[in-house]
């Protein structure tokens, strides 16, 4: 079945780290890839999407993610995180197949403490 | 973009009693999505639910425990039948954006059963 595996549970930062959250998933074909986030008390929302083209893409925020088909990830970036990055962010895929199912990851929880 | 509004915010439920969640949107969708995360877990679909046709259920989910009704284009429910402790999740209402790819949630109905 496919799955996408998020490498980190929770992730503490201070403010002006970088951030990198990992992103696996399995399937070989066609895939369209994507990054959510939930900011506390707020809905989920789009942060960055991969269907085709320049493998780095960028999002909201200062967010950029690149897809990596070789190892099969779609891996979150900013080169300096703020308080307000503090959220929940998950990893999701859409591949042919799925028809209209998103598979999500199971999240990675980031705190920035300021 | 699509305003989700969700019906309870939240519940606390009796084992073997069933509670009925609304979604409303504030335009007219031809598919709504109803997902379910449970704790400490990703969000998984229940089933697609499209208006004038019985819902489309993923693996793993029936009918019989999450009917569902879409009785027109900017409204859906979700039964939770028979409710019991392993039910306890939070209930999530989507819709497509127009953007490939973009999903828009409502901001999720928490179950806890009893």
């Amino acid at each position: 079945a496919q799955s996408v595996s998020q490498h980190n549970h929770h992730v503490i930062l201070s403010e002006a780290a970088s951030l990198e959250l990992g992103c696996n998933y399995s399937y070989g074909g066609t895939v369209n890839l994507f990054w959510y986030v939930q900011y506390p008390g707020q809905h989920l929302q789009l942060l960055l999407k991969y269907f085709s083209g320049d493998p780095l893409v960028k999002g909201i925020k200062g967010f950029e993610a690149e897809f990596i088909k070789s190892k099969f990830s779609f891996n979150l970036r900013k080169p300096s995180v703020q308080w307000s990055d503090t959220a929940e962010y998950f990893c999701a895929v859409n591949a042919d197949n799925y028809g209209q199912n998103f598979v999500f990851g199971p999240g990675t929880r980031l705190s920035v403490l300021p | 973009s699509a305003v989700i509004s969700q019906k309870p915010s939240r519940d606390i439920c009796q084992r073997g009693t069933s509670l009925t969640i609304q979604c409303q949107v504030d335009s007219q969708v031809t598919m709504m999505f109803w997902y379910r995360q449970q704790p400490g877990q990703s969000l998984t679909l229940i089933a697609t639910a499209n208006q004038g046709s019985e819902a489309t259920y993923e693996s793993g989910f029936v009918i019989d425990k999450f009917p569902i009704s879409r009785p027109n284009l900017t409204f859906s429910t979700l039964t939770v039948s028979n409710m019991s402790p392993e039910d306890s999740s939070i209930y999530l209402c989507s819709v497509r954006g127009a953007e490939p790819g973009e999903l828009f949630f409502g901001e999720g109905s928490r179950l806890t059963v009893l």
